[in-house]
């Protein structure tokens, strides 16, 4: 099986601008989660799709969005851009409730 | 809500000697608990992960961690360190409640010198 494919690896944006982040999950997962980590607050949960529908939702600004398509691919949407969201964002699927997750290698975002 | 502190940001070891990675967690129901490690550019991956089966979990690459209720704690241990194992480890921990998103911690850097 192919692992959890995020795309792009890299991308670098300006002050202001919008991004879009992708994530293909593990085939037959239905939850994807989506973390963002930085050196000095770790790993922070983003929010987490199962189905289509935001099941839970982490502590972040409205700029920060996703959404889950049918085939279970994610997208994560950051508007305005701020310097601060500089970090590597990483997604995760999992096969069921309390199962682990599969990390994919990430998008490294900066924003200058 | 949650947490998990890991003791130590920074861990030292030669080549051969014992790795121990320190987890406390706060929770009033042992949860599902897990080990996770991140090696450079890349996403984390599971090391082992406790369900109340057995307190003494083992994992992949030699680790293992040992689940203590009365400590709330959750060490991860390796006999002897390799050069590979140098990367970043966190501790996770699920539930209870019903929400299966982890909290983290903010993790430990092993460093392993020859």
């Amino acid at each position: 099986k192919a692992g959890v494919t995020q795309t792009p690896r890299y991308l670098i944006k300006t002050r202001g601008q919008q991004v879009t982040l992708s994530c293909s999950p593990i085939s037959g997962h239905r939850s994807v989660s989506w973390y963002q980590q930085t050196p000095g607050q770790g790993l922070q949960f983003l929010f987490e799709y199962f189905s289509e529908t935001q099941r839970n939702k982490g502590n972040f600004p409205g700029r920060f969005s996703g959404r889950q398509f049918s085939n279970s691919r994610s997208e994560m949407n950051v508007s305005t851009l701020e310097l601060g969201d500089s970090a590597l964002y990483l997604c995760a699927s999992s096969p069921g409730d309390g199962e682990k997750l599969f990390f994919g290698s990430g998008t490294q975002l900066s924003v200058l | 809500a949650q947490s998990v502190t890991q003791l130590g940001s920074h861990v030292s070891v030669s080549e051969g000697a014992l790795v121990l990675l320190r987890c406390n967690y706060s929770s009033s129901v042992p949860p599902y608990l897990f080990w996770y490690v991140q090696y450079p550019n890349q996403g984390l991956q599971l090391l082992l992960k406790y369900t109340s089966a057995a307190t003494l979990v083992k994992g992949i690459n030699g680790f293992e961690a040992e689940f203590k209720k009365s400590e709330t704690s959750f060490h991860l241990t390796k006999p002897s360190a390799h050069m590979s194992d140098a990367a970043e480890y966190f501790c996770a921990v699920m539930g209870p409640g019903g929400s299966y998103i982890p909290t983290f911690g903010r993790g430990t850097s092993l460093i392993v010198h020859p």
